[in-house]
C-alpha cells in the first residue's frame, strides 16, 4: 500500500525535552511538509523541503528543526525553544514541488506536553 | 496577503444538501483545493479545481469558484451521517512552491 505514514500518534513530553515525529512516504514524491494544526485553527506551515539534503522555513519554524537525509523521510523535531508545542502535527507530500500538485497527508501525530 | 476564511459551522438535516462556502483574497491563486478531516485523522483530499475553471462535480460533490468575487463552494448532495467532519478550503498561490494556505475549516454537523 502506497502512502504516507506517521508515527507515533499520540506522543507525551516533558517540558524541556526535545521530541522528535516521524514521517515517511513510499509514493516517491520529491516534496515533503510539516504542518501543525491548533483547535480552531487551520493548518500553519512549519517546514518543506522540495528535494533531499534541501529544506525551507515555512511560517512557524521558530522552535523546529528538520532533516532530509532520504527521499522518503521527513522527521520533525520539536525542541525546547518551541514556547507551545501541544497541538496536532500534520506531514504531507506532493509528487513536485510545483504549484497546483496536490499534497497528500498523513494521519498525524497528536504531541502533548506535561 | 494571503488569507482564507471559512465559517466555523454548518448544521444540515440529513438528506438535505450542504453547502459550505469559502472566500480567498490573494489574486494569483492558481489551484483551490477542499480537504475534508474526520476526527483524529489527517487530511483526505476531496477535490479541487483550477482557477480557470467555474465549476467541478465529482459524484455528490459540486465546487463552485466566482473567480471575480473571490468566492469558492462546496455543495454535498443528499448528505449522510458519514460527512460529519471539518472540511478545509486552501489555496496555492501562483509560482508558490511552500505549501498551501488553509481556511481554519467548516464544522459539517449532521442533524438526524
Amino acid at each position: 500500500d502506497g502512502g504516507i505514514t506517521q508515527s507515533p500518534k499520540y506522543l507525551f513530553r516533558k517540558e524541556g525535552q526535545n521530541v522528535t515525529l516521524s514521517c515517511e512516504q513510499n509514493l516517491n514524491h520529491d516534496a515533503m511538509y510539516w504542518y501543525r494544526q491548533d483547535p480552531g485553527q487551520g493548518l500553519r506551515l512549519i517546514y518543506y523541503s522540495q528535494i533531499v539534503n534541501d529544506f525551507q522555513k515555512g511560517d512557524i519554524a521558530e522552535g523546529y528543526s528538520v532533516s532530509r537525509e532520504k527521499k522518503e523521510s521527513f522527521p520533525l523535531t520539536v525542541t525546547s525553544a518551541q514556547k507551545n508545542p501541544t497541538a496536532f502535527y500534520l506531514c504531507a507530500s506532493s509528487i513536485t514541488p510545483s504549484r497546483g500538485d496536490t499534497q497528500y497527508f498523513g494521519p498525524g501525530t497528536r504531541l502533548t506536553v506535561l | 496577503g494571503e488569507d482564507v476564511e471559512q465559517s466555523l459551522f454548518l448544521s444540515v438535516r440529513e438528506g438535505d444538501s450542504s453547502v459550505i462556502n469559502c472566500t480567498y483574497t490573494d489574486s494569483s491563486s492558481t489551484y483551490l483545493y477542499w480537504y475534508k478531516q474526520e476526527p483524529g485523522a489527517g487530511l483526505q483530499l476531496l477535490t479541487y479545481i483550477f482557477s480557470n475553471m467555474d465549476m467541478k462535480q465529482d459524484q455528490r460533490l459540486t465546487v463552485l469558484l466566482n473567480k471575480k468575487d473571490k468566492h469558492l463552494s462546496l455543495r454535498i448532495a443528499d448528505t449522510q451521517t458519514g460527512d460529519s467532519a471539518i472540511y478545509f478550503c486552501a489555496e496555492s498561490i501562483e509560482g508558490g512552491a511552500d505549501g498551501l494556505t488553509f481556511g481554519k475549516g467548516t464544522h459539517l454537523i449532521i442533524q438526524p
